[in-house]
Parts: structure tokens; C-alpha cells; sequence
């Protein structure tokens, strides 16, 4: 099983710019959440999704949008890069919105100059 | 709100010896709480949680955690690390009264020694 692929893995912007990570998994979950890892932060929620076609903000939702169409793919965008955006996201599914476990895709490093 | 404390950034042993990764946790609700592990350029993996019931869990990788209420900790053990284990790990805690989001702590690195 493929669990949670995120594309691209690398991707380096200038400020300005804007561009789209897909997250796609085949687990038929229905919650899908995507966050940033920065050095000694831990990791922050952007957004998340409940479910096909609804979404929500989370920790730190300024500056991207989110579109969930079909359930297994969940986009995040940045309209515009700040250098601020700097960092690797993560995009996760769950079966559950409370006991179920995350599963991970294997991430996405985003550099904006 | 919720939140994670993971007091140590770092904790190092020696191959061989018992290993101890401390995590703190504050929640409104019932606690559900999971330990992830991060391999160097990888994404995270679920290693173990705690539902309800028996306080100790068992884990993959031979990793278990003990669930205290009263302290309101979690804290992941192994009774003998390996230098296998090296990697950057995380608790994460999620309730019944905050619609599914986890709340992760900075993650502590571990390291193991030959």
C-alpha cells in the first residue's frame, strides 16, 4: 500500500511566487490534516479536513488555502511565498478524529527566497 | 487548549541500558495520547497510544509507555535501547472536545550510544 504520498517532495519558490502540494492517500480516511515541521517547534497544524469537501483552519493557516474535492486528496496552496514558508509540511490522514493514529506522508521541503 | 511538554530536547544512553523519553500533556476531555518516531529525512510513524484501560501500552519496535492520570504524563521507555532507536521522537495528545486536531510537543532527540 502506497498510505499517504505527497508531491512534490522538494521545491524551492521565490518570494511571491505561488505553487500547490498534493497529498493524496489511499486508505480511505476520512480526515486529512496538513502541518509544518519547523526546527524545535514541533509540528503545527495549517489545515484539516473532516471530510470530502469541508475543510478548516488550524494553528497557523495564514498566507495558505486548502481544498479537499475528492477524499483522498487534499491540496494545500500558497498564494503568495514568504521566505516565512520556509519549512517541511506534512500531510496526514486518519480514520478517526479521536482515537484513530495519524499516518504520515514523507514530506515536503519547501525553501521560498 | 491543549498541549504536549516535552521537557528534554535531548536524551542520551548507552546500548544496552533502560531509556526513558518524558512527556506532559494538559487537555480538556478524555486524553488520547500517542508517541510518533521521526527518522532523519522521513515522516513520522505511530509507535504506540493510549486509549483507555491498562495504564501500560506496548508498542511497536518493543517501546511502551505508561499512562499516569494524576501526573498527567506519558512517558515512553524501553528496557534496552538499541542504536537502532536514535531518532527525533514525539508525543502527541487529541481529546474528545477539540473536533480531532493532535497537539504535538517539540519532540525530544534520542540517541543511543555503542
Amino acid at each position: 500500500n502506497a498510505g499517504v504520498t505527497q508531491t512534490p517532495k522538494f521545491r524551492v519558490l521565490k518570494t511571491g511566487q505561488s505553487m500547490t502540494l498534493l497529498c493524496a492517500q489511499d486508505m480511505n480516511h476520512e480526515y486529512m490534516y496538513w502541518y509544518r515541521q519547523d526546527p524545535g517547534m514541533g509540528l503545527r497544524l495549517i489545515h484539516y479536513s473532516v471530510g470530502e469537501g469541508t475543510t478548516a483552519k488550524g494553528e497557523v493557516p495564514d498566507g495558505y488555502n486548502v481544498s479537499r474535492l475528492k477524499k483522498q486528496n487534499f491540496l494545500l496552496g500558497l498564494e503568495s511565498a514568504a521566505p516565512s514558508q520556509t519549512s517541511v509540511y506534512f500531510c496526514a490522514s486518519s480514520y478517526s478524529t479521536t482515537t484513530g493514529e495519524l499516518f504520515f506522508g514523507e514530506g515536503s521541503r519547501l525553501t521560498v527566497l | 487548549a491543549q498541549s504536549v511538554a516535552q521537557p528534554e530536547d535531548q536524551v542520551n544512553v548507552a546500548e544496552g541500558n533502560p531509556l526513558t523519553v518524558k512527556c506532559t500533556y494538559s487537555v480538556s476531555g478524555n486524553p488520547y495520547l500517542f508517541w510518533y518516531v521521526q527518522y532523519p529525512n522521513r515522516g513520522l510513524q505511530f509507535l504506540l497510544k493510549y486509549i483507555t484501560g491498562d495504564n501500560l501500552v506496548k508498542g511497536s519496535y518493543g517501546f511502551e509507555a505508561e499512562f499516569n492520570k494524576s501526573q498527567t504524563s506519558f512517558h515512553l521507555k524501553k528496557p534496552s535501547a538499541l542504536v537502532s532507536d536514535s531518532a527525533l521522537y514525539f508525543c502527541a495528545v487529541r481529546s474528545n472536545t477539540n473536533a480531532g486536531k493532535s497537539t504535538f510537543g517539540d519532540g525530544t532527540t534520542l540517541t543511543v550510544k555503542p
